[in-house]
């Protein structure tokens, strides 16, 4: 079974500052792991994946994250926020089963301060 | 490319009525399509896979006889909410994977369910 813990609910960082959203996942499979966005009332943007290449994922609008196997975690950061990134993040984990089941995390909402 | 769409964006019904609702993939022929519900402030959750051309998956939980879902093609699916019932008033989001059901997953823009 695969499991997602997104830690903390909400992020508030100041325009210009580090972002970094946290994510642990538990998957009884080598994992594929992604990272989405979602902004109010919309669909899920895929922002970056990973799937077992490169442990450092460059994705879109500047965010990268790092896959630690030892640490089972899946960081996603961005060196300089921008208003414009205050939205809801969701980490999600596909798992072994052939059909392709995505498991989401619970979401990091992240509001960006001027 | 990898453009996913979905009609309506927003309906609202009453108790009892069934809402139809379209995913398609506008770019791409999709092999896979999922169904998610969202709640307000909560995760998405996995409701059925749908492969075109055969019956779906549901998840555990979810029922099939409720929530309908067709693939008629390799760009559209549907999900038929039958009878709806206030506690089915939700987020409905539709997703697609390409080459696989283990590809990336291009996501809809979601559909708002009310049920009066």
């Amino acid at each position: 079974a695969q499991s997602v813990t997104q830690l903390g609910s909400h992020v508030s960082v100041s325009e210009g500052a580090l972002v970094l959203l946290r994510c642990n996942y538990s998957s009884s499979v080598p994992p594929y792991l992604f990272w989405y966005v979602q902004y109010p009332n919309q669909g899920l943007q895929l922002l970056l994946k990973y799937t077992s290449a490169a442990t450092l994922v460059k994705g879109i609008n500047g965010f990268e994250a790092e896959f630690k196997k030892s640490e089972t975690s899946f960081h996603l950061t961005k060196p300089s926020a921008h208003m414009s990134d205050a939205a809801e993040y969701f980490c999600a984990v596909l798992g072994g089963t052939s059909y392709g089941k995505l498991t989401f995390g619970q979401g990091t909402i992240l509001t960006v301060h001027p | 490319g990898a453009v996913v769409s979905q009609h309506p964006s927003w309906v609202i019904c009453k108790s009892g009525t069934s809402v139809k609702i379209e995913c398609r993939s506008l770019d791409f022929q999709a092999t896979t399509m999922f169904w998610y519900r969202q709640f307000p402030k909560q995760s998405l959750m996995l409701m059925a896979t749908s492969n075109e051309g055969s019956k779906a998956t549901y998840e555990q939980g979810v029922e099939k006889d409720k929530f309908l879902i067709n693939h008629a093609s390799l760009t559209l699916s549907t999900l038929t909410v039958t009878s709806a019932h206030p506690e089915d008033s939700s987020f409905y989001i539709c997703s697609a994977s390409k080459a696989s059901p283990r590809d990336t997953q291009y996501f809809g823009p979601g559909t708002r369910l009310t049920v009066l």
